[in-house]
């Protein structure tokens, strides 16, 4: 089975700016959760999505967002770039029927100038 | 308090030692337990999950849970240098997929 993937890999913002992630899941798995991960803060978590509803939402500000389509995948917008939202954002697939163990993606490294 | 704690390390062990890593959490109605594996500049890696009091054992790991105590523990047996990474504690709050991380632990195995 194909494990998480995400895309982009890499990119590069500056402020003010907007980003969309996307994250496609594993082949199966109908919940997607989103994480933001830094030095100082760890990983944190921004919102998980379970057939296209979100279903549970971390403490960011609503300059985060996200969304699930019908096949499952995950995009995560974040507009009005600061330089705090530099980070590894990560998003993790599931079961989704609670206690299920969550797999990670690769990550996406965006760096905000 | 913080929700999930972990000592910070670094823990140093010789190649070959056992290295136990330890996780407190303050949620009671916390229900599932897991430990990741995340090595510098990669995404976390599922290791071990554990959802009942005791002990769980696969290969060279152990993962203890003790909900009385709000306690999980990770030992890693014949600890090698490729076990050098950060382990991160996660605790999944009742019947939700949202996972809470501890910072996590630095282990470094030197030979």
């Amino acid at each position: 089975k194909a494990g998480v993937t995400q895309t982009p890999r890499y990119l590069i913002k500056t402020r003010g700016q907007q980003v969309t992630l996307s994250c496609s899941p594993i082949s199966g798995h109908r919940s997607v959760s989103w994480y933001q991960q830094t030095p100082g803060q760890g990983l944190q978590f921004l919102f998980e999505y379970f057939s296209e509803t979100q279903r549970n939402k971390g403490n960011f500000p609503g300059r985060f967002s996200g969304r699930q389509f019908s096949n499952s995948r995950s995009e995560m917008n974040v507009s009005t770039l600061e330089l705090g939202d530099s980070a590894l954002y990560l998003c993790a697939s599931s079961l989704g029927t609670g206690l299920n163990e969550q797999f990670f993606g690769p990550g996406t490294r965006l760096t905000v100038l | 308090q913080k929700e999930v704690e972990q000592n910070s390390g670094p823990l140093s062990v010789p190649e070959g030692a056992i290295a136990s890593l330890n996780c407190t959490y303050s949620d009671r109605g916390s229900q599932s337990f897991f430990w990741y594996r995340q090595y510098s500049g990669k995404s976390p890696e599922l290791i071990m999950s554990i959802y009942s009091n005791g002990d769980k054992e696969d290969g060279r790991f152990t993962a203890q849970l003790n909900k009385a105590s709000q306690y999980v523990s990770l030992l890693i047996r014949d600890s090698q240098p490729s076990d050098s990474a950060t382990y991160l504690c996660a605790v999944n709050i009742y019947n939700t997929d949202k996972l809470i991380f501890g910072t996590g632990t630095r282990l470094q195995v030197f030979p």
